[in-house]
């Protein structure tokens, strides 16, 4: 079945270092892809989503890119920071509709 | 805008009890998800609504789970009666397609605990 899975469930990174989240998907009908940060006792929060038509997507300090034809996600943090600590979710949706949620990967920040 | 409300934020029950959880979804906001999140998994759909009519249910254990969204805004979902492993976080969240993304948006969700 389709599934969104990630590849490492923990990541320590030093405060001020550039940090990298991956997740893998399996369903290549899926057109778009959302990066979410989950702080304890909050709902997911969006971070940066990116469509099938595209394969790097910038925001502020952070980068999606895609990878298609290897079905990869990733989410690039620079200068990573202590508040950015928390557990990241990437998701996959086809045309809308339900997002399918990988396990999560647990970010860590040293100072 | 304001976000997505649901309340309450925590319960406890017993196990065999029954339990209701509310979502108030952002304004104009068609679509509406119910999602069941346990501890250290990423969040898995319940149910879909489109306005007021079920899109995708396949995942909603119907013999005890129920949710209703009778006029297209607020919705319920509840639990009856409810078991140990229904321990969980329920996420309500709701969307809109505008331009070219859909605005996902979740709310902060119920805290289940069955005990």
């Amino acid at each position: 079945g389709e599934s969104v899975g990630l590849h490492l469930p923990t990541l320590s990174v030093q405060e001020g270092d550039n940090s990298i989240i991956n997740c893998a998907y399996s369903n290549s009908a899926s057109d778009y892809f959302i990066w979410y940060k989950q702080e304890s006792g909050k709902g997911p929060q969006f971070i940066i989503d990116i469509r099938s038509n595209m394969d790097k997507r910038q925001g502020q300090r952070v980068t999606v890119l895609l990878n298609k034809t290897v079905k990869h996600l990733s989410l690039q943090i620079a200068a990573t920071q202590p508040g950015d600590s928390a557990v990241y979710f990437c998701a996959e949706t086809r045309l809308g509709n339900k997002l399918v949620f990988g396990a999560g990967t647990i970010l860590r920040v040293k100072s | 805008e304001a976000g997505v409300a649901q309340s309450p934020r925590y319960k406890i029950i017993e196990k065999r009890q029954s339990v209701a959880f509310w979502c108030n979804p952002i304004s104009g906001h068609a679509t509406l998800y119910w999602y069941q999140q346990i501890l250290g998994q990423g969040p898995k759909l319940l149910i879909q609504f489109q306005n007021n009519g079920v899109v995708d249910d396949s995942q909603l254990p119907k013999d005890r789970f129920s949710a209703e969204r009778l006029k297209g805004v607020d919705s319920t979902l509840k639990i009856q009666p409810a078991k140990l492993e229904d321990s969980a976080v329920y996420l309500c969240a709701s969307s809109s397609y505008r331009g070219a993304n859909y605005g996902y948006t979740f709310g902060s969700g119920t805290r289940l605990t069955v005990v």
